[in-house]
């Protein structure tokens, strides 16, 4: 079947620069999208979504954008901090699938000093 | 907050033993999920329910069964636990419709 998939398995970046997380996703009937942070030892956490009427959703110090054209769904942490150290998830809603998610495998996201 | 309790963080148990997961929200939220994580797989769904009594399998109900009785509360039940079944299982909720899961801490089951 279809799935969300990223490009980057492991992502480093410095303290205080901006991180890109990057996710496709194959199916075009997807309407709705989530990343969520997993730290060590915990369960995800919710950090933004966006719907796909939508192609941008900021939050705090977080911003996601979603290209419907090439699938594409990013996730942008401005100003990344050691406590983003984690593994990011983005999900897809897929119309008609109730409130399903379909999770990628995840980015680790390593914040050095 | 929406705060999903896991009863345990870790369990050891054999093979061939029946085993309870079981799964408590506090939101009054009508959808449970329950998933297992993998290295390299992510979450994977197993079953999940929109209602009290109602139950759907997910991508990989083989070996599992659930049951909600309540509103508040998900088990999973691993009726003859196997060494394959080794892993880390996450509860979530969400309300009815389609929307933001909210995950419990984990239990991470080890079958020896």
């Amino acid at each position: 079947g279809e799935s969300v998939g990223l490009h980057l398995p492991t992502l480093s970046v410095q303290e205080g620069d901006n991180s890109i997380i990057n996710c496709a996703y194959s199916n075009s009937a997807s309407d709705y999208f989530i990343w969520y942070k997993q730290e060590s030892g915990k369960g995800p956490q919710f950090i933004i979504d966006i719907r796909s009427n939508m192609d941008k959703r900021q939050g705090q110090r977080v911003t996601v954008l979603l290209n419907k054209t090439v699938k594409h769904l990013s996730l942008q942490i401005a100003a990344t901090q050691p406590g983003d150290s984690a593994v990011y998830f983005c999900a897809e809603n897929i119309i008609g699938t109730a409130s399903k998610l379909t999770f990628g495998t995840g980015t680790r996201l390593q914040v050095t000093l | 907050d929406v705060k999903v309790t896991q009863s345990s963080r870790y369990l050891v148990k054999r093979t061939g033993e029946k085993v309870f997961l079981e799964c408590v929200q506090d939101m009054d939220h009508e959808n449970m999920f329950w998933y297992r994580q993998d290295p390299g797989l992510g979450l994977r769904l197993i079953y999940f329910s929109y209602d009290v009594k109602m139950k759907e399998k997910g991508d990989i109900p083989e070996g599992y069964s659930v049951s909600r009785e309540k509103k508040e509360r998900f088990s999973l039940i691993l009726e003859s636990a196997s060494t394959n079944q080794t892993s880390m299982y996450l509860c979530a909720s969400s309300p009815g419709g389609f929307g933001i899961q909210y995950f419990g801490a984990g239990t991470r089951l080890s079958v020896l």
